[in-house]
């Protein structure tokens, strides 16, 4: 178990809904990345938080927006939901601000989320 | 700029060593972590090297060479469980806060 928490663990909805994701970091850690994964593909970074102040920004569309709350966790929105959004979200925490040698990342379960 | 690659796919005896290699050309440079990751389940820490040489971890070992810009993760005595994506990451450049990852190895471990 790595400490860190993601909810919902499915969801299925249509194109055009929106959906909150919810990712709860490790005790103690302060930052917290979220990642798209689809189907036999790569991790894909979307965003990064540290402390809730936002710190780096991947690939994300502007369709999607992440907040980190203060009591440091973090909830990633996606609206307008199209088919190619059907992917596994995860999200990781550390303790470190980011980009440190000595804090890996530990990850969540993910949330798989089906655009039907 | 950043860059990580490593083989697509590979497939190994149980029982025996494999070694998955990963290049990397970042700038920067601040450590590289392996990870191991089972079909539709989150990515597992296994290792991290930031200074040369073999880090050994009962049977997972990793190297690094800097100079080189390479890494590989050696996994001995096989074990079916052992079936799964080895992904190589590394912290991006110094002010950008992001971790680097491979596209990852897909290993099949055969009986």
């Amino acid at each position: 178990d790595s400490g860190v928490t993601q909810t919902p663990k499915h969801l299925i909805t249509a194109t055009g809904q929106r959906v909150t994701l919810r990712c709860s970091p490790r005790s103690g850690d302060l930052s917290v990345y979220w990642y798209q994964q689809s189907l036999d593909q790569g991790l894909q970074f979307l965003i990064q938080y540290y402390n809730g102040e936002e710190r780096a920004k991947g690939n994300i569309l502007e369709r999607f927006s992440a907040q980190q709350f203060p009591d440091l966790h973090s909830e990633l929105n996606l609206s307008s939901l199209e088919l190619g959004d059907s992917a596994l979200y995860f999200c990781a925490s550390s303790e470190s601000p980011g980009g440190s040698y000595n804090s890996p990342l530990h990850f969540g379960n993910g949330t798989r989320l089906t655009v039907t | 700029g950043q860059n990580i690659d490593q083989p697509t796919e590979m497939t190994a005896t149980e029982g025996a060593i494999v070694q998955i290699n990963c290049t990397y050309q970042t700038s920067g440079f601040n450590g590289l972590f392996w990870y191991q990751q089972h079909a539709g389940e989150a990515p597992t820490f296994l290792s991290y090297n930031v200074l040369d040489g073999l880090e050994e971890k009962g049977r997972f070992s990793s190297f690094l060479s800097r100079s080189k810009g390479y890494s590989y993760l050696l996994l001995k005595e096989l074990q079916m469980k052992d079936s799964a994506s080895y992904l190589c990451a590394s912290p991006g450049p110094p002010g950008t806060y992001k971790y680097i990852f491979g596209t990852g190895t897909r290993l099949k471990v055969l009986a």
